[in-house]
């Protein structure tokens, strides 16, 4: 079993709709990312979180909200899609007590297409 | 602006000889560098890391060099495999908490 999963892997949605994407470890990491990767700016940072408390904006936050509802789950919310929002968006994961502590562990990806 | 930066997309190279992979980066605060590897439909893969205080670090065929003053790392493989045909991704850190992407060089081994 994948140790990051996030689902949906696709999905499809119409202008002004709320979409949550969820992502689930069972690494045991504390900490979650949210980031999202566009053709030719490669991945940005969106959201972070270092614990259940503990939420951080990244590079582009703005239209995007998220929720840590327990160590392992971290979803990602677009409150009113848009269609630049549609790109494929990766969960990851780390370990602050890890060997390599900034190592990130990524999951498979959803692809968000919003027409 | 982008802060991390791979100037190349694309990269071909025969399998069996040396591939490098090229990142440069603008904010002299970086202390930390990595290299992930992608296939498609996958997430990206942790590959190897350099911290600022070495100018080198090396795991089997893959070896990252870190020029600070030049703030500008590269990734050699050698030799390069079919296997190692993807995308990769340089990335870099100021704090450990925060990290800047680089839009990533698709590389292919032809056999």
């Amino acid at each position: 079993d994948a140790d990051v999963t996030q689902t949906p892997r696709n999905r499809i949605t119409k202008t002004g709709k709320r979409i949550m994407l969820e992502c689930s470890q069972t690494k045991g990491h504390d900490r979650m990312y949210w980031y999202r990767q566009d053709p030719g700016l490669g991945l940005r940072l969106i959201y972070y979180s270092f614990d259940v408390k503990d939420i951080n904006k990244g590079e582009i936050s703005d239209g995007y909200s998220v929720s840590r509802q327990a160590q392992a789950k971290f979803s990602l919310s677009l409150e009113s899609a848009i269609p630049n929002q549609t790109a494929l968006y990766f969960c990851a994961t780390s370990d602050r007590r890890g060997g390599n502590l900034n190592e990130q562990f990524f999951g498979p990806g959803t692809r968000l297409t919003v027409l | 602006d982008q802060q991390v930066k791979q100037n190349s997309p694309s990269l071909s190279v025969q399998e069996g000889r040396i591939s490098i992979l090229n990142c440069d980066y603008t904010n002299s605060m970086f202390d930390y560098f990595l290299w992930y590897k992608k296939y498609p439909a996958e997430g990206p893969t942790f590959l190897i890391s350099i911290s600022s205080i070495k100018d080198k670090n090396e795991d089997g065929r893959f070896t990252v060099f870190l020029n600070k003053s030049a703030k500008h790392l590269s990734l050699h493989i050698v030799p390069s495999q079919p296997g190692d045909s993807a995308v990769y991704f340089c990335a870099a850190s100021a704090t450990g908490n925060q990290f800047y992407f680089g839009t990533g060089t698709s590389l292919t081994v032809i056999p």
